[in-house]
């Protein structure tokens, strides 16, 4: 069975450009989910979405960042316009969703590297 | 105070030896957690689960969840360089939130 994957696996823009990360969560998870990451820091939850609803973007910086996942199976991420501080690791992961306990467990894509210049 | 807790590192064993990972949570009603291995460079992976007090074990990994003192760990027994890597701790409720994670350095 094939795992989350993400598209592309590295990026190097210049601030001030558009850039749109790509995940494909693994066939039958509802729940997909977008995080950043610094180096030397855990994941921290940019948007999580439970089929194609978001439930939560708490954490998305709106006025630049967008995200969606019309179809409620991949979904794309967006930076526009990208800032030095976007540099960072984006990774997406998946979890079957529901209530049961082991529903949460998420599995996480290879991650896109991100170094804005 | 952050959510999930859990010290830095590096945590530095010999090999063969126990390693103790351990992390803390602030929100009572958190009723899961996990434990991820993420090696540099590379993505977090799930080791295990955990959601009922008390020790769950797997291979070589032994969890243990207290939720009265709101702690939770991973023992790693007969410690191999190969688990060299960053142990990150995730507890949920209303949502996932991960620790900032513990370097593992496991010394031949």
């Amino acid at each position: 069975e094939a795992g989350v994957v993400q598209s592309p696996r590295y990026k190097i823009i210049e601030k001030k450009q558009p850039v749109a990360f790509w995940c494909n969560p693994i066939s039958g998870h509802n729940t997909l989910y977008w995080y950043l990451q610094n180096l030397g820091q855990g994941p921290e939850l940019l948007i999580r979405y439970e089929n194609e609803e978001a439930v939560d973007d708490s954490q998305l910086p709106k006025d630049r960042f967008s995200a969606e996942r019309l179809k409620g199976v991949d979904s794309t991420l967006k930076i526009q316009p990208a800032e030095l501080g976007d540099s960072a690791v984006y990774l997406c992961a998946s979890s079957l969703g529901g209530r049961g306990r082991s529903s949460d467990t998420q599995y996480f894509g290879p991650g896109t590297r991100l170094t804005v210049l | 105070q952050k959510e999930v807790e859990q010290n830095s590192g590096p945590l530095s064993v010999p090999e063969g030896a126990i390693a103790s990972l351990n992390c803390t949570y602030s929100d009572r009603g958190s009723q899961s957690f996990f434990w991820y291995r993420q090696y540099s460079g590379k993505s977090p992976e799930l080791i295990m689960f955990i959601y009922s007090n008390g020790d769950k074990e797997d291979g070589r990994f032994t969890a243990q969840l207290n939720k009265a003192s709101q702690y939770v760990s991973l023992l790693i027994r007969d410690s191999q360089p190969s688990d060299s890597a960053t142990y990150l701790c995730a507890g949920t409720y209303q949502k996932v939130t991960f620790g900032t994670g513990t370097k593992l350095q496991v010394i031949p």
